[in-house]
């Protein structure tokens, strides 16, 4: 069952917008929440990730909002450039040993 | 330079033919993971180890081996490939509870 769920699939904003990418989860043992970037013919890589502690976690122009009540949290790209055009990945795990679980993705474009 | 690499980066390989994707890190981490990639399911885990010696069952284990003769190295083996097994595969290291590190990806076609 997919334990990580990501929406929407895709998004398209205009420079300069806000784009918000959502995640939820279900495993509420989940404590590190991680969102990887990946652009065409890459691996992902770490963006931004956020601690079941924290409620909020900005990194420049990335921002990750976290509801530990509601099991979900979302990703908000302010000002957003047509090089942040990619596919963003929402991960979960725990330190006690379960593997990272990743979402499907949303796939961003930013059109100029 | 890269922590964690590939090879091959891409393979076409004939039905029932065996295949095996090898993988490097240089980052020490314990942990390291074969994902699959296709479009609409994301990341699916495969095989994962702990360390050298250990392989460990993902979510989509079937048809695929794994094997860890290292710290440093960490093979995904397909003994009899069929066409459903055509896809983007990354290897990642990273410890519990922290970021993973992906290496660039294997494109492998399943003829």
């Amino acid at each position: 069952q997919q334990q990580v769920r990501q929406s929407p699939q895709s998004l398209t904003v205009w420079e300069g917008e806000t784009a918000i990418l959502n995640c939820s989860y279900e495993n509420s043992a989940f404590d590190y929440f991680p969102w990887y970037q990946q652009f065409p013919g890459e691996g992902p890589a770490l963006l931004i990730a956020i601690r079941s502690v924290s409620d909020k976690k900005e990194d420049g122009g990335f921002t990750i909002f976290f509801n530990k009540r509601e099991k979900n949290l979302s990703l908000h790209i302010k000002d957003s450039q047509p090089g942040d055009s990619a596919t963003y990945f929402c991960a979960a795990s725990s330190n006690s040993g379960t593997y990272q679980r990743f979402g499907t993705g949303t796939k961003l474009q930013v059109v100029p | 330079e890269a922590a964690v690499t590939q090879s091959p980066r891409n393979k076409v390989a004939v039905t029932g033919g065996k295949v095996t994707l090898s993988c490097n890190q240089t980052n020490n981490h314990n942990n390291m993971y074969w994902y699959r990639q296709d479009t609409g399911h994301g990341l699916r885990l495969i095989h994962y180890s702990y360390g050298a010696g250990s392989t460990e069952k993902g979510d989509i284990p079937d048809g695929y081996k794994a094997s860890r003769p290292s710290q440093e190295n960490f093979s995904l083996i397909l003994e009899l490939a069929t066409p459903s097994q055509t896809s983007v595969y990354f290897c990642a290291s990273g410890d519990w509870g922290y970021e993973q590190y992906f290496g660039p990806g294997t494109r492998l076609t399943v003829l």
